[in-house]
């Protein structure tokens, strides 16, 4: 099968622009999920969708990022304006959310801000 | 959310040698995934366990979930060049709705 899609694969920026990065989960995987890594750290959850409804957002810096999943396929990550510590990997991962099943990651984009 | 406390934070042996790290909680798991990470690359599953005093082998892997449920370790035996990387521990709380948690892992790097 197909693994997760994302793209770009990295991203440099100044600090107050704008910034999107797009996740195409592996097909029939119901649950997608936004993960932020910074360098050195385990990856920190921002956002979880069930197809097209967010289920948990309570970690996503909502003055700055927003996430949409339209159709309950593809997703996409926006920051809007970036700062210096938004500068990390931003790995997108989808599951079948049966009950303890794994997720599958894609390879991330890497971003930095100047 | 739990927190999941992982030690050592970094590891470095040589070729040959035997290690076991740690995934450590004050909360109680319905089940935790252990998950390797090279650079570039994106998380992979390595084994998921379940039931408090599992024990799961992965060729030279061997995976251990507490009686309690509320820690793990995964022991290496006869380290290789090719296991270096972040190795990550992570689990859902028992509620279902939250995302899967990682731990800050811990950086394991092999010497020839």
């Amino acid at each position: 099968e197909a693994g997760v899609a994302q793209s770009p694969r990295y991203k440099i920026i100044e600090k107050r622009q704008s910034v999107a990065f797009w996740c195409n989960p592996i097909s029939g995987h119901a649950t997608l999920y936004w993960y932020q890594q910074i360098l050195g750290q385990g990856p920190k959850l921002l956002i979880q969708f069930q197809n097209n409804g967010v289920v948990d957002d309570s970690q996503l810096p909502k003055d700055r990022f927003s996430a949409e999943r339209l159709k309950g396929v593809d997703s996409t990550l926006k920051i809007q304006p970036a700062k210096l510590e938004d500068s990390a990997v931003y790995l997108c991962a989808s599951s079948t959310r049966r009950r303890d099943s794994p997720l599958h990651f894609g390879n991330g984009t890497r971003l930095t801000v100047t | 959310t739990q927190l999941l406390e992982q030690s050592p934070q970094f590891l470095s042996i040589q070729e040959g040698e035997n290690l076991t790290v740690y995934c450590n909680s004050s909360s109680v798991f319905s089940s935790l995934q252990w998950y390797r990470q090279e650079p570039g690359e994106g998380p992979v599953l390595l084994v998921t366990v379940v039931t408090g005093g599992e024990v799961k082998k992965l060729k030279r892997l061997t995976f251990q979930f507490g009686d309690a449920r509320k820690d793990s370790s995964l022991h290496i035996t006869a380290a290789q060049t090719g296991d270096t990387g972040l190795y990550l521990c992570a689990a859902y709380s028992g509620g279902g709705a939250d995302g899967l948690t990682f731990g800050k892992g811990t950086h394991l790097i092999i010497q020839p």
